[in-house]
């Protein structure tokens, strides 16, 4: 099964429309941690935020802003007044602890998108 | 800049012709990663290291091998590449955190191409 879905695959805006990324997740640990990850054409993935099971509370950093819902097992992400540096594929991934104590993270199969000027 | 680097930043093999892919890292993370990237997918964990403990991905080809001499540098070797194995390889970092592992550092990757 799918841990982490992105039902988005590529959405296109205009600059300055503000975007949200759907991330949903699944999960059966109590303690598990939450990342976004922006890959820009370039091809390296630039780490976002990371936000453990346990804070609920939500995150605004600039023009990006996180929603993490465990009600719903969901994690979005929102761009404000999108530009067209924004354009990347969009990475959510779910890190939970595997057998030894490890936590390696799944990632979702990422959101591209796309910021017309 | 502390950082993770990889080299060569393009490398184009024959099929079946052996190749090692290479990173080091200037954070001093205890923790290194190798993923495979295709095209419009997610990453691939192909194996981890903590320290020199290395731990293979259950579905991670033979072919595929790595070596870590030491905390800065860990290697990648493709023993007989097939067509299947052109990809983005990505060499990332992190360090262990309070009940687990933190955000990962990636390096900008080597792309393979197997002709």
């Amino acid at each position: 099964a799918q841990k982490v879905t992105q039902a988005q695959t590529e959405i296109s805006v205009v600059e300055k429309e503000d975007v949200t990324l759907d991330c949903v997740y699944e999960t059966r640990d109590t303690t598990y941690y939450l990342f976004w990850y922006k890959q820009p054409p370039s091809g390296e993935l630039v780490f976002l935020i990371r936000r453990n099971s346990f804070d609920e509370q939500n995150e605004i950093s600039g023009r990006y802003s996180w929603n993490f819902q465990k009600s719903t097992s969901s994690f979005n992400f929102t761009i404000t007044a999108s530009q067209v540096v924004d354009s990347a594929v969009y990475f959510c991934a779910l890190s939970e602890p595997l057998s030894g104590g490890s936590y390696i993270p799944t990632f979702g199969r990422g959101t591209s998108l796309i910021v017309h000027p | 800049d502390a950082m993770v680097i990889q080299n060569p930043r393009y490398q184009v093999t024959q099929f079946g012709k052996p190749v090692t892919l290479s990173c080091s890292q200037t954070l001093n993370h205890n923790v290194m990663y190798w993923y495979q990237q295709k095209s419009s997918q997610a990453p691939k964990l192909l194996f981890h290291y903590y320290d020199k403990d290395f731990n293979n991905e259950a579905d991670t080809p033979d072919n595929f091998q790595s070596r870590r001499p030491n905390t800065s540098f860990c290697f990648l070797d493709i023993r007989s590449p097939g067509l299947g194995d052109a990809a983005m390889y990505l060499c990332a970092t992190s360090r262990p955190g309070t009940g687990g592992y933190n955000e990962q550092f990636f390096g900008p990757g080597t792309r393979l191409t197997v002709l």
